[in-house]
C-alpha cells in the first residue's frame, strides 16, 4: 500500500541553524501539505502546495519556512534560523487529484531545538 | 473561538464496553469531516471521510456518523488495540484546503 515517508525521523538542532525536512509523497498525488503538532497540543496547518507554487499558508509560516519541490518525488520544508518553540512534530501529508480526497500523513519528524 | 471541539478529551474503557466520541464544527459550509487515528509518537491515520449529514460509514469496530453541527466515533466492542488518539478535523468554504483539527480523544481500553 502506498505511503506517505518523511526523513529524518528526529532531528536536533542547535537555535539559529537551519534544517531541512523531507518528504516523499504518495506517487500519484497532486496536492501536498505541511502541518505541525507541538507536545500535546493540536495539529496545525502550516502550508499547502500545488503546481509547484504555494496554495495557502498559515500565520506560522513566516518567512523562515520555505517549502520546494526539487523532483518529481520529494517535497520539503525548510527553516531557515529555528527557534525554541520551533520544536514540535512535523508532518507531511498528501491528496491524491480531486476536490474532496483525503490527505494521507506521513510519520511525522521530531524536531528539537536546543 | 474553537472550529473543532472534540470529547471527552480521554475516555477509559474495559475491553467490549462500547462508547461514542464527540466531534462538534462551528465552521459553515462544511466541505468534509475527517476522523483519522493517531498512536503516540506517529502521524495521523486516515480513517473516514463524511460529507453530508445523515452520512454514516463503517470499519470494524467503528462507525463514523454526521449531522449539521457534530459527528460521532461509535466504537462497538472495543478491543485494547483500539487505544489511540482519535482525532476529528474539517475542511471548510473560505479555507481552502488545510484541515482544521480538534485537540483529539485519547482512548485507552483495558483488557
Amino acid at each position: 500500500e502506498p505511503e506517505v515517508t518523511q526523513t529524518p525521523s528526529h532531528q536536533v538542532t542547535q537555535m539559529g541553524q537551519e534544517v531541512i525536512l523531507r518528504c516523499v509523497p504518495i506517487s500519484n498525488h497532486l496536492y501536498f501539505y505541511w502541518y505541525r503538532q507541538i507536545l500535546g497540543q493540536k495539529v496545525e496547518f502550516l502550508v499547502s502546495f500545488y503546481n509547484n507554487e504555494i496554495s495557502e499558508k498559515s500565520e506560522i509560516f513566516d518567512d523562515q519556512f520555505s517549502v520546494e519541490r526539487p523532483d518529481g518525488s520529494n517535497f520539503t520544508l525548510k527553516i531557515r534560523s529555528t527557534k525554541l518553540e520551533d520544536s514540535a512534530m512535523y508532518f507531511c501529508a498528501s491528496r491524491g487529484p480531486g476536490s474532496y480526497n483525503e490527505q494521507f500523513f506521513g510519520p511525522g519528524t521530531r524536531l528539537t531545538v536546543l | 473561538e474553537d472550529q473543532v471541539t472534540q470529547s471527552p478529551e480521554a475516555l477509559r474503557l474495559q475491553e467490549g464496553e462500547s462508547s461514542s466520541l464527540n466531534c462538534s464544527y462551528t465552521v459553515s459550509g462544511l466541505r468534509g469531516l475527517f476522523w483519522y487515528r493517531q498512536d503516540p509518537g506517529k502521524g495521523p491515520e486516515f480513517l473516514f471521510t463524511l460529507y453530508s449529514a445523515g452520512e454514516e460509514k463503517e470499519k470494524e469496530r467503528l462507525k463514523a456518523t454526521l449531522t449539521k453541527k457534530e459527528s460521532f466515533l461509535h466504537i462497538t466492542a472495543p478491543k485494547p488495540e483500539d487505544s489511540a488518539t482519535y482525532l476529528c478535523a474539517v475542511r471548510y468554504n473560505n479555507a481552502g484546503n488545510m484541515l482544521t483539527f480538534g485537540g483529539g480523544t485519547r482512548l485507552m481500553v483495558k483488557p
